[in-house]
């Protein structure tokens, strides 16, 4: 199995701040890494694909980057609406793995 | 608009078999450009993919549930379906069902993301 890394787990920001959150894959994946983000009692969204793409209607503040095993998601100017979980996740392997998440909070 | 259900009981006893269906509209599961998946997320915890269906009915499970879960497909009422047997307590979860986009190369198909996701059902499994 192909196992993915986030950190941190959890961090704590204010809003108009720059967020990095990071994955890292066990072995290299190219770029099939995609980002979701889940608020409470909801299911997952799209946010990224292919580690860089923007999924239509996400917000430009949001952004993907990385190859090989080290692959970053940002957001700039966090908003309150992003208080969230956000999750990686690789479709290298035909069986398919997420990270642990990172739970961001607003201060 | 593509949007996926979830449907089923929410109450499971233990060693009994979980069984859910997922509803589609807006997309047909006939399509060649899309599989099928299931994820859960026990409560508090991360994901995980459990199995994902295609149109014609070749199926991937999660080698960590394989032995006890059953993917079909119903074409005709646009719907596929789950079914975990012996279920435990740690089966307990939010179960989703998913689209996938599939891509192949001129050997293989793959998953590539998520998109969209119904909205999840809570499976409990209780005496």
């Amino acid at each position: 199995d192909i196992q993915m890394t986030q950190s941190p787990s959890s961090l704590s920001a204010s809003v108009g701040d720059r967020v990095t959150i990071t994955c890292r894959a066990s072995q290299s994946i190219s770029s099939y890494l995609n980002w979701y983000q889940q608020k409470p009692g909801k299911a997952p969204k799209l946010l990224i694909y292919a580690a860089s793409s923007l999924q239509s209607g996400v917000p430009s503040r949001f952004s993907g980057s990385g190859s090989g095993t080290d692959f970053t998601l940002t957001i700039s100017n966090l908003q309150p609406e992003d208080s969230a979980t956000y999750y990686c996740q690789q479709s290298y392997s035909t069986l398919l793995t997420f990270g642990g998440g990172t739970k961001v909070e607003i201060k | 608009q593509v949007r996926l259900q979830e449907s089923g009981p929410g109450l499971v006893k233990p060693s009994q078999t979980l069984s859910l269906t997922c509803t589609v509209s807006g997309a047909s599961t006939s399509s060649g450009d899309f599989y099928w998946g299931w994820i859960r997320q026990p409560a508090g915890k991360g994901l995980e993919w459990i199995g994902r269906i295609y149109a014609s009915g070749s199926t991937v499970y999660n080698p960590s549930l394989k032995s006890r879960i059953t993917m079909s497909v119903d074409t005709s009422k646009n719907q596929f379906s789950l079914r975990l047997s012996s279920v435990t307590a740690a089966d307990t979860a939010v179960y989703y069902c998913a689209r996938s986009v599939r891509s192949c190369s001129s050997t293989t198909c793959w998953d590539k993301w998520f998109d969209p996701w119904g909205q999840g059902t809570l499976v409990t499994v209780s005496s």
